[in-house]
């Protein structure tokens, strides 16, 4: 059964940061691109980010560009976004994705980002 | 960045029935390896999104034959034969032909009458 399991969301100050992880099981996270997707309270999704299999590209959206930061851990099949200076426009639900040709192949559950004073 | 344009943003549809949402795209989908790379999600209401139809008419695993996909270049649909009170959600189109970025639809609000 394929998973991707997000975590690492909260609250936090306009400006700070945060670390979010997606652990992902029963695909070959290894062979495949994933995204990250948010989607901010009653709005629409909006890509944020993809990385190749191997780590070797990498796409933002510009409204992150030298914010937020993707990596991926391929022996512990693990996704990862480093957001810094965090902006009250980022607060939203952020997805783990596998790629197809663009997100969407599989997805998890989603965690919270809110972003206030 | 290719803009992508559903419509309607919302439907009310009775139980039975078919509906239909419409996708354009800004610029052609197809792609120099002859694909079209348009896809459609379903979002139940507190869920996660869920891929339904890639590649503009291919189903994906597990979908009910119900949903159907069609079109070519930049105009699309997304067709759900006799509509279930499972179908109730949002549904968005997706292009994944002219990146980065890949773009959404804003979505299309599908409720039972």
């Amino acid at each position: 059964e394929v998973q991707l399991v997000e975590s690492g969301g909260g609250l936090v100050q306009p400006g700070g940061s945060l670390r979010l992880s997606c652990a992902a099981s029963g695909f070959p996270f290894g062979a495949i691109w994933m995204s990250w997707v948010r989607q901010a309270p009653g709005r629409g999704l909006e890509w944020v980010a993809n990385i190749k299999e191997d780590g070797s590209v990498i796409w933002y959206v510009d409204s992150v560009k030298g914010r937020f930061t993707i990596s991926r851990d391929n022996a512990r099949n693990s996704l990862y976004l480093q957001m810094n200076s965090l902006r009250a426009e980022d607060t939203a639900v952020y997805y783990c994705a596998a790629d197809d040709w663009g997100p969407g192949l599989h997805w998890g559950q989603g965690t919270l980002v809110t972003v206030s004073s | 960045d290719v803009v992508m344009t559903q419509s309607p943003l919302s439907l009310s549809v009775t139980l039975g029935q078919s509906a239909s949402i419409s996708c354009r795209s800004s610029q052609s989908l197809l792609y120099s390896d002859g694909n079209t790379y348009l896809s459609w999600f379903q979002q139940r209401p507190g869920q996660s999104p869920r891929r339904l139809i890639h590649r503009v008419s291919n189903r994906d695993s597990g979908v009910p034959d119900r949903f159907s996909g069609s079109g070519s270049g930049t105009a699309f649909t997304l067709r759900i034969s006799r509509v279930e009170a499972d179908d109730v959600g949002v549904y968005f189109c997706m292009q994944g032909a002219h990146w980065p970025p890949w773009t959404f639809g804003q979505g299309t609000k599908v409720e039972i009458k």
